[in-house]
């Protein structure tokens, strides 16, 4: 079936370990993007990708990275850099940049 | 610096209310408003808006934008405890830039 999958729902880290947030998508969209929500806060942008090969920074892209190999997948590694990485994961997908997103369901990472 | 604010941060009203969401931007090169609505935790889209004046409807949600004012509203009529949830509003720009408001709460009593 059709849809955006984020893997693990829950993950949990020592500081200092960086960690890969998976993103895969099956809807055919070329647009990818990653965004991270704290409590109280709204939805901040951190990377973003419009095509294979190629992707953008968003507001908060210090401490992570991504990469865009294949259409489907737009995986995001958190990098003992990020100082505050504890945080809800959000990647969305949309036919282009200029179209509605679509949202996955979420990776929840614990960082202690 | 470029901005979405939401108001009110949380709202409480009983079953059958109407209620009016606002969002207000302050964007560089703005092209469109979207709303969303997040219950367990991943937001759905409702409604993009490009053009001023123009209401876009699905079922009892209304939503409007009004470039003049730099600001959109989203109506839910008769509310039902189902629409509890954040709503979200987003704008983006011509050089694809994405901004979120920190969302309205809205609870809807039985």
């Amino acid at each position: 079936d059709g849809g955006i999958t984020q893997s693990p729902k829950y993950l949990f880290r020592k500081e200092g370990q960086n960690v890969t947030l998976s993103c895969e998508q099956n809807l055919n969209h070329d647009a990818m993007y990653w965004y991270r929500q704290d409590p109280g806060q709204g939805l901040r942008l951190i990377y973003y990708s419009q095509i294979v090969n190629d992707f953008q920074k968003g507001d908060i892209a210090e401490g992570y990275s991504v990469s865009r190999e294949k259409k489907e997948s737009f995986p995001l590694t958190v990098t003992s850099a990020q100082k505050n990485p504890t945080a809800f994961y959000l990647c969305a997908t949309g036919w282009s940049l200029f179209h509605e997103q679509y949202f996955g369901p979420g990776t929840r990472l614990t960082v202690t | 610096e470029d901005k979405v604010v939401q108001s009110p941060l949380s709202l409480v009203v009983h079953e059958g209310d109407t209620v009016t969401l606002n969002c207000s931007y302050e964007v560089t090169n703005f092209r469109s408003l979207l709303w969303y609505k997040q219950e367990k935790k991943a937001p759905t889209f409702l409604f993009m808006l490009t053009s001023s004046g123009i209401e876009k409807k699905s079922g009892r949600l209304s939503s409007i934008l009004d470039k003049k004012e730099l600001s959109s509203i989203l109506n839910i009529t008769a509310t039902q405890t189902g629409d509890s949830a954040i709503y979200l509003c987003a704008s983006m720009n011509r050089d694809d830039k994405i901004i979120f408001g920190k969302g309205t709460r809205l609870h809807i009593l039985p």
